[in-house]
């Protein structure tokens, strides 16, 4: 079946450092792929997705690409904020099951002034 | 517009006793789907309703239901609660069954004693 593995956090950065998420992915089909973010308290928000293999999704600075050959979707952000500080989650949609997201299992980014 | 709207934010049950969730999706957003957020399990799908019909299920045991109605809010339901149902229930919309981008709710919190 489809699953998501993300590295293990929780990741602590100082502020203006480089991001980097790492997710790989198995599908039996041809997923789409996202990134969602949940800061304390609240709900998933989509930060960017990706539907086919080499598009590139972006959205606030965050940026992340999708490869086929690696069957990977990390997430980059060359320049963090302490506002990022929330935990990212990586996701697939699969036609083939259902079009249901299947989670990673999250990273908590921490940011320090 | 209004986002997903899931109501009540926070529960407390005693274990045994039923609880009826709701989430009102975003106007004209036809497709729910429910999920479980633990910190052991992480984000886990229960279900999906699209049309007032149920197009998908995970794997939970027949306890955890749900339904949708012709405005499409929806509703899920846990019977004889046990102390492990305790989580974040979240629900997303989207705009039709299969469509890659969805709208979460902030959840319910749901505690069982």
């Amino acid at each position: 079946g489809d699953s998501v593995t993300q590295m293990e956090g929780p990741v602590t950065l100082s502020e203006e450092a480089f991001l980097t998420i790492n997710c790989t992915y198995t599908a039996t089909g041809y997923p789409s792929l996202f990134w969602y973010v949940q800061y304390p308290g609240e709900g998933l928000q989509l930060l960017l997705k990706a539907t086919k293999a080499d598009d590139k999704g972006s959205n606030k600075g965050f940026e992340a690409t999708y490869r086929k050959e690696t069957t990977s979707f990390h997430l980059e952000k060359g320049s963090v904020q302490v506002s990022d500080s929330a935990v990212y989650f990586c996701a697939l949609s699969d036609e083939s099951s259902g079009d249901k997201l299947t989670f990673g299992t999250g990273t908590r980014l921490a940011v320090r002034p | 517009k209004a986002g997903v709207t899931q109501t009540p934010r926070y529960l407390i049950k005693t274990r045994g006793q039923q609880v009826t969730l709701s989430c009102s999706p975003i106007s004209g957003h036809r497709s729910v789907s429910w999920y479980q957020q633990t910190p052991g399990q992480g984000l886990q799908f229960l279900f999906e309703y699209f049309s007032e019909t149920q197009r998908n299920k995970g794997n939970f045991p027949g306890r955890f239901s749900g339904r949708q109605f012709s405005n499409s809010r929806s509703e899920m339901n846990v019977s004889t609660l046990e102390l492990g149902d305790s989580a974040l229930y979240l629900c997303a919309s989207s705009l039709w069954t299969g469509d890659t981008e969805a709208f979460f709710g902030q959840g319910t919190r749901l505690t069982v004693v």
